[in-house]
């Protein structure tokens, strides 16, 4: 099945930083998402993007599905961004397979 | 548009004893599946629907029970729970399973098995 990996597992950031989170895949898919973890628990999707680039605010989100890899930017991080960040993909039975997150912590 | 609600958000259950979580959207979905989530992971797939009538096991069914009798409404029932099954369970729809299949998400049931 596809497997899907996350880099870093872990980042702690100043307010202010900007990232780069990375999303690997092992096959070509047609459904690449990311999603927010915030600390409360709650899924919050952030872009559906199987292909390409979108901008939302201080988020953007690029996927190059020829090369098998997904990148979502966040510029001048809020204490707020803190939480998990998931990729996922759609798979054989039509479920989301879910990297293993990237652990985000902005300190103030 | 209230998107995809979860209840209850929290619950203490005893080993034994069944209970049903609710999800419904109205998005009118076609496709709609439960997640559960443990500590540190991602989510794994419970069961699935795609559409009403039409369901299927995901890749951790076991203890679990689901019927899709409408479009809105998918419910997921623990028929005899057991500590394992303390979980953080998610409801996802999307409009449909092939082509545009971004999911959405309810904000989650909390269980605990004692």
């Amino acid at each position: 099945g596809i497997q899907v990996e996350q880099s870093p597992p872990d980042l702690i950031l100043q307010e202010g930083a900007n990232s780069t989170l990375r999303c690997n895949f092992s096959d070509s898919v047609n459904n690449l998402q990311w999603f927010h973890q915030n600390p409360w628990g709650q899924l919050i999707n952030l872009f559906y993007i199987p292909s390409g680039t979108k901008q939302n605010g201080r988020l953007s989100a690029t996927t190059v599905a020829t090369e098998r890899y997904s990148l979502l930017y966040i510029s001048s991080s809020q204490t707020t961004d803190s939480g998990v960040y998931f990729c996922a993909v759609r798979g054989s039975n039509y479920q989301l397979i879910w990297g293993a997150g990237t652990k985000l912590i902005i300190k103030p | 548009n209230a998107g995809v609600t979860q209840t209850p958000k929290f619950q203490v259950l005893k080993t034994g004893q069944s209970m049903t979580l609710q999800c419904a959207q109205d998005m009118n979905h076609e496709y709609m599946s439960w997640y559960r989530q443990d500590p540190g992971m991602g989510l794994r797939l419970i069961h699935y629907s795609v559409g009403a009538g039409i369901t299927d096991q995901g890749e951790v069914p076991n203890g679990y029970n689901v019927s899709r009798s409408t479009t809105e409404d998918f419910p997921l029932r623990l028929l005899s729970a057991a500590p394992s099954q303390t979980s953080v369970y998610f409801c996802a729809s999307s409009y449909r399973f092939w082509g545009n299949t971004e999911a959405f998400f309810g904000q989650g049931t909390r269980l605990t098995v004692v």
